[in-house]
């Protein structure tokens, strides 16, 4: 069956260090790979997208890795803030389709 | 630029009732989205339209969910008679279609069925 497995721990970091999350995928071909933030009573909001055909992708201080062969992405947050805390998830597609699903999304507190 | 706009913001009702609720996605947006997502979980798509056709709607409970979105624009998703376990955040998203991909979400409407 189709997974997309993201940590459903929580991640606590220190301040000032690089955060990485991890999305990992069962028995799909995506075309493309989303993170979404999300805050609490609020709806997702985008951050980068990653195709394919890329290996990585930056954004700021966010940067993004993606590895068909393994079947995983990346995400990171370098020089991480207390502001950066929130929900993030990771979503992709089905390669010939346009329907997007979802990750249980990784819970990130960043610790001042 | 405008977003993505849902009403009512907080609904609860008793089980067996009824409740609908409303979104109006970004100008221009070909694509829009309706997501249930269950307190600790990801959201989960329910149905999703290009302008105004169903372009996926293999997770809707057909039974009791249903949705419609008028002229290609704004969407309503009912559900009749609701049960406790529909008890979520209910989240609308707009994109704009094709390889342009990124869905823009308005706030949701948290439903509490009692």
């Amino acid at each position: 069956s189709q997974k997309i497995e993201q940590n459903s721990e929580a991640l606590n970091i220190q301040e000032g260090k690089t955060a990485t999350l991890t999305c990992n995928y069962t028995n799909y071909s995506p075309a493309y790979l989303q993170w979404y933030r999300q805050d609490p009573g609020r709806g997702p909001v985008f951050l980068l997208l990653i195709r394919e055909n890329e290996k990585e992708k930056r954004k700021e201080r966010l940067k993004v890795t993606f590895d068909t062969t393994l079947k995983q992405s990346l995400f990171h947050i370098t020089a991480s803030q207390p502001a950066d805390s929130a929900t993030y998830l990771c979503a992709l597609d089905m390669k010939g389709y346009q329907k997007v699903t979802f990750g249980t999304g990784t819970k990130l507190q960043v610790i001042p | 630029e405008a977003g993505v706009a849902q009403s009512p913001r907080y609904k609860i009702i008793e089980k067996r009732q009824s409740v609908a609720f409303w979104c109006n996605p970004i100008s221009g947006h070909a694509t829009l989205y309706w997501y249930q997502q269950i307190l600790g979980q990801g959201p989960k798509l329910l149905i999703q339209f290009q302008n105004n056709g169903v372009v996926d709607d293999s997770q809707l409970p057909k039974d009791r969910f249903s949705a419609e979105r008028l002229k290609g624009v704004d969407s309503t998703l009912k559900i009749q008679p609701a049960k406790l376990e529909d008890s979520a955040v209910y989240l609308c998203a707009s994109s704009l279609g094709g390889k342009n991909t990124e869905a823009f979400f308005g706030q949701g409407t948290r439903l509490t069925v009692v």
